[in-house]
């Protein structure tokens, strides 16, 4: 079965300090991975997505994550954070089985704070 | 436009009742969605519905019912509802299905007295 772990609950940084947010995976055939954004209150936004083309992936509002398929590792990062960033982070990987294909498998997602 | 809506954005009622949350997107995408998002953020799919085809999660109880006058709406109808059905519902659409790349709405806080 496919899965996706997020190495820590919270991050906390202070603004204009690179963001790293961690995810390992879970998967037997090569995965489609995705970074969504839950800002408080809010719906999801992908932030990006990799679906095995390049293994550096840039998203929206200048995060981007690299696939390490040696470290099965999916981690999100950002040079700067802003106070906007703060946020809650789902690391995902899209089913690739059957009648479930598609859907999506949620991490348990990562808290960032972003202190001024 | 809002891409993916959903009403109504809060719903509180008492256990026993019956109630209805609706779904809409405008993005001409083939594929919609149910998430429940528990007290502690976890997401995990309820259902998915394509050209009529309904895949449902074994564990989503069958008070769960998801009702699609068309390709653009997407309801939950939720019967005998119970404490535990206390959570945010996501309403989220994609192109077609098997598309891991999913358009969200806003959430229905739902809370169960």
């Amino acid at each position: 079965a496919q899965s996706v772990t997020q190495l820590d609950s919270h991050v906390s940084v202070s603004e204009g300090t690179p963001v790293l947010l961690r995810c390992n995976y879970s998967s037997s055939y090569s995965p489609s991975l995705f970074w969504y954004v839950q800002h408080p209150n809010k719906g999801l936004q992908l932030l990006l997505k990799y679906t095995s083309a390049a293994t550096l992936v840039k998203g929206i509002n200048g995060f981007e994550a690299e696939f390490k398929k040696s470290e099965t590792s999916f981690h999100l990062t950002k040079p700067s954070a802003h106070m906007s960033d703060a946020a809650e982070y789902f690391c995902v990987v899209s089913s690739n089985y059957g009648g479930s294909q598609g859907n999506l498998i949620f991490g348990k997602g990562t808290k960032l704070s972003v202190k001024p | 436009d809002t891409a993916v809506s959903q009403t109504p954005k809060y719903l509180v009622t008492q256990m026993g009742n019956d109630k209805s949350i609706k779904c809409e997107q405008n993005l001409g995408h083939d594929t919609m969605y149910w998430y429940k998002q528990d007290s502690k953020k976890f997401l995990k799919i309820m259902f998915s519905y394509n050209n009529k085809e309904l895949i449902i999660n074994e564990t989503v109880p069958n008070r769960f019912s998801p009702k699609s006058p068309d390709k653009a709406h997407l309801n939950l109808h939720i019967n005998s509802l119970e404490l535990g059905d206390s959570a945010v519902y996501f309403c989220a659409s994609s192109r077609r299905r098997g598309d891991g790349e999913q358009y969200f709405g806003p959430g229905t806080r739902l809370t169960v007295t």
